[in-house]
């Protein structure tokens, strides 16, 4: 079964408004990390969070980490059509536990309308 | 993204041949994986590798299997193609344990 549940798993929302979207999972991380997949294409990181961090930022990016509830959120600000795309998240359980795996929610599908 | 590069892009087969699946990469990366993507299955790991030679089973290993003779390049083999392996394989690599995962653009196979 898959670690990370994203919800929800569609989106749809007009430019310049802000995009969330949640991830859950079960068991403990090492971190968590966002991908981004346009249609057509391989996945692409976004960003990354450790266990030991609550919140991390890069540009209109905001991720959130709350280990007690293991869930993470994903926060697009001021969307632009371009931002239109699967966004995925991933639990890293470390070397020890997973043997360096990374596991994949299904994906948010996220369409931003001009 | 650069510096991984699956092969072919595409593939059409029939049930019953073997087929292989190659994924080449140029950043001397430690780890790299294998992948398939399929609608409401999200990504599940197939088959990943932690060094020459060192590989290990995911999730749905079931049908495949892996080879990693040079860090470079990591094969990924349908030994019997089936109909349920047609899919989108992605390979992915990254250079040390907790970091990111850098991913081609995929494999679009269909076993007919």
């Amino acid at each position: 079964s898959q670690q990370g549940e994203e919800d929800p798993q569609a989106l749809s929302i007009q430019e310049g408004e802000n995009a969330t979207m949640n991830c859950s999972y079960k068991t403990s991380i090492n971190n968590l990390q966002w991908y981004r997949q346009n249609s057509g294409r391989g996945l692409v990181h976004l960003i990354l969070i450790r266990s030991n961090e609550r919140e991390k930022h890069s540009g209109r990016l905001r991720v959130t980490l709350d280990t007690s509830k293991k869930s993470s959120s994903l926060l697009i600000t001021a969307s632009r059509a371009a931002d239109t795309a699967s966004y995925f998240c991933a639990t890293d359980a470390g070397v020890e536990t997973s043997g360096s795996r990374l596991t994949f929610g299904e994906g948010t599908q996220l369409t931003v309308n001009p | 993204d650069a510096g991984i590069t699956q092969s072919p892009r595409h593939k059409v087969t029939e049930t019953g041949t073997p087929v292989t699946l190659r994924c080449h990469q140029t950043e001397n990366h430690r780890y790299m994986y294998w992948y398939r993507q399929d609608p409401g299955h999200g990504l599940r790991l197939i088959h990943y590798s932690y060094g020459v030679k060192d590989t290990d089973k995911g999730e749905v290993s079931d049908g495949y299997s892996v080879s990693r003779s040079k860090t470079e390049d990591f094969l990924l083999t349908l030994e019997s193609a089936t109909s349920s392996q047609t899919s989108v394989y992605f390979c992915a690599a990254r250079g040390h344990d907790a970091s990111p995962l850098h991913f081609g653009n995929g494999t679009r196979l269909t076993v007919t």
